[in-house]
């Protein structure tokens, strides 16, 4: 119930193409679902977020697709760049008591080749 | 500017001899957290405090102990590390539970031997 499922575990994509990573979540009570990049030797740092109520939010060249039905909920890259190569974590955050807290997937190392 | 900050950044010891790793952010936030990164495992939480003198079980606590007894700092205690604590932690703040983002430090990685 509390799982965030992401998939895939790692992704090669040449550069100007489009990295897709997916995530999946059981826990209905979830109501806000970000996603995070880290670069090596860093911290996750928030990329970009959205909650149930809209479809897909884009800033920029990074676009979040949720299906709210299917409990699915995506992160597109456009143009993918070499500078994009980071792990990429979603993440789900749930409404009152241990809820309130972020769940991580496993995370996607994506490469981006030039 | 604002940021999170742990020490120390590398630590190798000993089976069994205590250790503490700090965290404090200047940021006046409120909700502060531990998690630790393992290959394939992602990031799974160990401790959260809601406050000061307001902490609780994550979903991995066994082994670690936590205090806050002041708003900007978290530190996380190992009383007696074992080699399967060897990981990458990191301290994350946000300024409320349900605020939008978690600001996270630059991680600790951490070696028992």
């Amino acid at each position: 119930q509390q799982q965030v499922k992401q998939s895939p575990q790692s992704l090669i994509v040449q550069k100007g193409g489009i990295s897709i990573i997916n995530c999946a979540y059981e826990n209905t009570a979830f109501d806000y679902f970000p996603w995070y990049q880290q670069f090596p030797g860093k911290g996750p740092a928030l990329l970009i977020a959205i909650r149930p109520d809209v479809s897909e939010k884009k800033e920029g060249r990074f676009t979040i697709s949720f299906n709210k039905s299917a409990k699915q909920f995506s992160l597109h890259i456009m143009d993918s760049q070499p500078g994009d190569s980071a792990t990429y974590f979603c993440a789900a955050r749930g409404y009152g008591g241990s809820q309130g807290n972020l769940i991580f997937g496993k995370g996607t190392k994506l490469s981006v080749k030039p | 500017e604002a940021q999170v900050t742990q020490n120390p950044r590398y630590l190798i010891t000993v089976t069994g001899k205590k250790l503490t790793v700090t965290c404090s952010q200047n940021m006046n936030h409120e909700y502060m957290s531990w998690y630790r990164q393992d290959p394939g495992l992602g990031l799974r939480q160990i401790y959260y405090s809601m406050n000061v003198e307001v902490t609780d079980k994550g979903d991995v606590p066994e082994g670690y102990k936590v205090s806050r007894k002041e708003k900007r700092n978290f530190p996380l205690i190992l009383e007696s590390p074992s080699p399967n604590q060897t990981s990458l932690y990191f301290c994350a703040s946000s300024y409320g539970r349900r605020n939008t983002e978690a600001f996270f430090g630059q991680g600790t990685r951490l070696t028992v031997v």
